[in-house]
Order: structure tokens, then C-alpha cells, then sequence
């Protein structure tokens, strides 16, 4: 059974950095790409940011580009989002979510609970 | 980039109606599309990709439809538990962006 577990969300100051984790289960976690997405309090979903499953190749939304970095370790099989320069418009839930293939551009078939990330003084 | 909207926004129905939930893309994603459901607190989960393949699992009063441009999601008979905010979103490219969605709810 796939199960993904989002870590790591927490109160930080605008300017501030913050690590995101997570753990990937049930799987061949490095055959497939993998995201990032994000949902403000009481909004949609916000794509954020891919990292693919063959090469490992990066993308990013335009508001996180520059500041925010996908990562894998596919020993320990997890996925993480390193958060730096963070703006009081990143405050968010953080899903991680699994893609349909080693594709960063294709659907995400499983997700997990978020995390929440507060970027406030 | 290639935005996604969805119509309506909200919408309210019965139990049994048949429900239909429109996305437009503002170019062309041939068949890039799925469907996802949010209910309230909970991480989403998908329904359809490649624009109206069922994923495994999710109750065949789910269909999706389209390409190109324009696509629409079905349920032939709202049930309850379908209570939910439903999002489209396209993967031809990077972003894969979503609609803003649509806030479903039984009348």
C-alpha cells in the first residue's frame, strides 16, 4: 500500500528558511516523479514544484522559482522541499503526491496528509 | 502559461441528478487533464486522468470527458458521500495547474 507522510511544517518569520520531508512508502519510490503542491487556508491547489524519476530533472512554479528546492534521497526514499526566503504568501498546506509514472508531467495518484508551513512575525 | 477554468464555481443538486462540472483550458492539452476530489480536511484524490480514464477504484458514476480545450466531469448520480470541491488540472507541461475548483453540495 503506497503511503506518503509529510514532516517537517512549522511557524517561521518572513525571510526565514524551512525543510520539508517526505516519507515515501509501498513503492519503487525512485521510478516515479514526484511534487510538490500547496493549498492556503480556505483556497485551491497551487502546483509548486516536480522532480522527475528517471534524471531526477527539477521544475518550478514562478512564485517559488529561486527560492525553493526539490530534492530526493532514494536511499532512505524520501522527498523534500527546502524552503528559503519565505514570503508571508507561502503560508500554506504542503502536500507531497506521487505521480502516475517517472513523468513530472503527468497526474498524481496518491498524496499525502500535508503539512502546514506559517510564514508570520 | 496555460490557464485552467472551471464553471461553476459552486453548484447544489439532489440525490440522484446528474452533475456535470466544466473545465476550459485557454490553449490546447490534447488529452492532459485529470480530475481530482478534495473533501473538507482531507488530501485530494484522483478520479480521471488522461481526460476520462477511470482511476482504479473510484465508482463508475464518475466520467470525464474532452481534449483540446474543453473537458467536463460527470457524475450520473450524485450520491451524498460525493459532497466534495472537485479541481481539474492539465500535465501536457510544466506548471500543471489546476482550476480554482467547484464546491459541490446536496440541496
Amino acid at each position: 500500500e503506497v503511503h506518503l507522510l509529510e514532516s517537517g511544517g512549522g511557524l517561521v518569520q518572513p525571510g526565514g528558511s524551512l525543510r520539508v520531508s517526505c516519507a515515501a512508502s509501498g513503492f519503487t519510490f525512485g521510478s516515479y516523479a514526484m511534487k510538490w503542491v500547496r493549498q492556503s487556508p480556505g483556497k485551491g491547489l497551487e502546483w509548486v514544484s516536480a522532480i522527475s524519476g528517471r534524471d531526477s530533472s527539477t521544475y518550478y512554479a514562478d512564485s517559488v522559482r529561486g527560492r525553493f528546492t526539490i530534492s530526493r534521497d532514494s536511499s532512505n526514499n524520501t522527498l523534500y522541499l527546502q524552503m528559503n526566503s519565505l514570503r508571508v504568501e507561502d503560508t500554506a498546506k504542503y502536500f507531497c503526491a506521487k505521480s502516475l509514472s517517472w513523468a513530472a508531467t503527468d497526474g498524481f495518484d496518491f498524496w499525502g496528509q500535508g503539512t502546514v508551513v506559517t510564514v508570520s512575525s | 502559461d496555460i490557464q485552467m477554468t472551471q464553471s461553476p464555481s459552486s453548484l447544489s443538486a439532489s440525490v440522484g441528478d446528474r452533475v456535470t462540472i466544466s473545465c476550459r483550458a485557454s490553449q490546447g492539452i490534447n488529452n492532459y487533464l485529470a480530475w481530482y476530489q478534495q473533501k473538507p480536511g482531507k488530501d485530494p484524490k484522483l478520479l480521471i486522468h488522461g481526460a476520462s480514464s477511470l482511476q482504479s477504484g473510484v465508482p463508475s458514476r464518475f466520467s470525464g470527458s474532452g481534449s483540446g480545450t474543453d473537458f467536463t466531469l460527470t457524475i450520473s448520480s450524485l450520491q451524498p458521500e460525493d459532497v466534495a470541491t472537485y479541481y481539474c488540472q492539465k500535465y501536457n507541461s510544466v506548471p500543471c495547474t489546476f482550476g480554482q475548483g467547484t464546491k459541490l453540495e446536496i440541496k
